[in-house]
């Protein structure tokens, strides 16, 4: 089976600018995740998603936003692009939400390499 | 909110050799998971072992095994006949459990591994 994809692999915005991120996950899997990680530092949760709905937020600016689809794929925009939005972009999906962490773990993707100018 | 803190930005090993990376975390909650993920050139965070807090034994995967201390809130991972393809990224990840919970994983800041020849 094919892992969880993420599109573009890079991307290349100048400030102010809106972007979309693209993530599809692994067949089966109904929760889809997104993280931001900044340079030398660890990957900060910014949405969940489970069956179209937001299960969690973490503490981003509205600029970002993201919605999942009916064939649980997801996409993250960001709005009015910042210097500091440059980082590497992770989505993960797991099975859904009602089941263990250690029955369901997280699956990532490669990442979207974002970078602002 | 939760805390995770990797103390220890990098470090290095003789191929065959071991070596134990330090993590720690703060919380209030009683249930909960961690996880240690390495996240090697790739960008892609793979899952390398977890540990549910309620469990008191250590988890062990092959070569990989932690020691939980949850009274002191320190959560290390030995890796023992370190291996060149074990150079990478290790992340040390929190994550609250509960039913209908966001996945959401907090994590620390990172430890770079090196595996020396």
């Amino acid at each position: 089976d094919a892992g969880v994809t993420q599109s573009p692999t890079h991307l290349i915005k100048t400030r102010g600018q809106q972007v979309t991120l693209r993530c599809s996950p692994i067949s089966g899997h109904k929760s889809v995740s997104w993280y931001q990680q900044v340079l030398g530092q660890g990957p900060q949760f910014i949405f969940q998603y489970y069956e179209k709905e937001e299960r969690g937020r973490g503490n981003f600016p509205d600029r970002f936003s993201a919605r999942q689809f009916p064939n649980y794929s997801s996409e993250l925009n960001v709005n009015a692009l910042l210097l500091g939005d440059s980082a590497l972009y992770l989505c993960a999906s797991s099975r859904g939400i009602d089941r263990s962490a250690v029955n369901s773990p997280l699956h990532f993707g490669n990442g979207t390499r974002l970078t602002v100018t | 909110a939760q805390t995770v803190t990797q103390s220890q930005p990098e470090m290095s090993v003789q191929e065959a050799e071991t070596v134990t990376l330090s993590c720690t975390y703060d919380t209030s909650e009683n249930n909960y998971y961690l996880f240690w993920y390495k996240q090697p050139p790739s960008r892609q965070m793979i899952l390398v072992i977890r540990q549910e807090a309620y469990k008191q034994q250590n988890a062990t995967e092959n070569r990989f095994s932690v020691n939980f201390q949850k009274a002191a809130k320190s959560f290390s991972l030995k890796i023992s006949d370190s291996q060149l393809g074990d150079t990478a990224m290790y992340f040390c990840a929190f994550m609250k459990r509960g039913r209908g919970s966001a996945r959401q994983l907090t994590f620390g800041s990172g430890t770079q591994l090196t595996v020396l020849p």
